[in-house]
């Protein structure tokens, strides 16, 4: 029975390359959710994703970032041209439903750029 | 704009004695809250929910009451242990397809 499963735990990039998080949701689950937690801040929602779809991604920056959840595979969360800014901790959850259903999360990715 | 409020970023208590943690909400669309519990470098573990056709639900040493007129919500952990010693987090949600809303986190310090 695994748990919502994150790789990588960290990743250190350059400015200006690409980072890319996967996350695999538990099993039965078929919503996936990316959030941020920026140090000294709370969890920031970024984007909501079912099975090729995005539900919503009101969360997310308008330019480098963005997320996929493919019929196969794990869902990934893209961050292209890296800054120092986008330093964090990258947590998924998934969950059966939503609306009134608790979400479960992984144990985080966590991105240094330097 | 916080939806979600936690307003002490920082709590401590001695062992044994009561922990209360505090959140408050502005969206009256919210119907469903939660709390997580988080150990550094690591993900936020679930806690304890509450409906809002209730106004507690308790777990063993944990119980969430909803004051919904008020907005507010409090999870009480008693007795305190220090290995409930962590930063807590308060979600919401309303109906729909409408993401868990966090608020900052308190941090928790049970003391020996």
């Amino acid at each position: 029975n695994a748990g919502v499963m994150q790789n990588p735990r960290h990743l250190v990039r350059r400015r200006g390359q690409e980072a890319r998080l996967r996350c695999s949701p538990m099993k039965g689950h078929s919503h996936v959710y990316w959030y941020r937690q920026l140090p000294e801040e709370g969890l920031k929602f970024m984007v909501y994703l079912q099975k090729e779809n995005i539900i919503d991604e009101s969360g997310m920056p308008k330019e480098r970032f963005s997320a996929e959840f493919p019929k196969e595979g794990p869902s990934i969360l893209r961050i292209q041209q890296v800054v120092r800014g986008d330093s964090a901790a990258y947590f998924c959850a998934s969950s059966e439903r939503t609306s009134g259903n608790t979400i479960y999360f992984g144990e985080g990715s966590w991105l240094t750029v330097v | 704009d916080q939806q979600v409020k936690q307003n002490s970023p920082s709590l401590s208590v001695q062992e044994g004695r009561i922990s209360i943690l505090n959140c408050d909400y502005t969206n009256s669309m919210f119907d469903y809250f939660l709390w997580y519990k988080k150990y550094p470098a690591e993900g936020p573990t679930f806690l304890i929910s509450i409906s809002s056709i209730k106004d507690k639900n308790e777990d063993g040493r944990f119980t969430v009451f909803l004051n919904k007129s008020a907005k507010h919500l409090s999870l009480h952990i008693v007795p305190s242990q220090p290995g409930d010693s962590a930063v807590y987090f308060c979600a919401a949600s309303a109906r729909g397809n409408t993401p868990l809303v966090f608020g900052k986190g308190t941090r928790l310090s049970v003391i020996a």
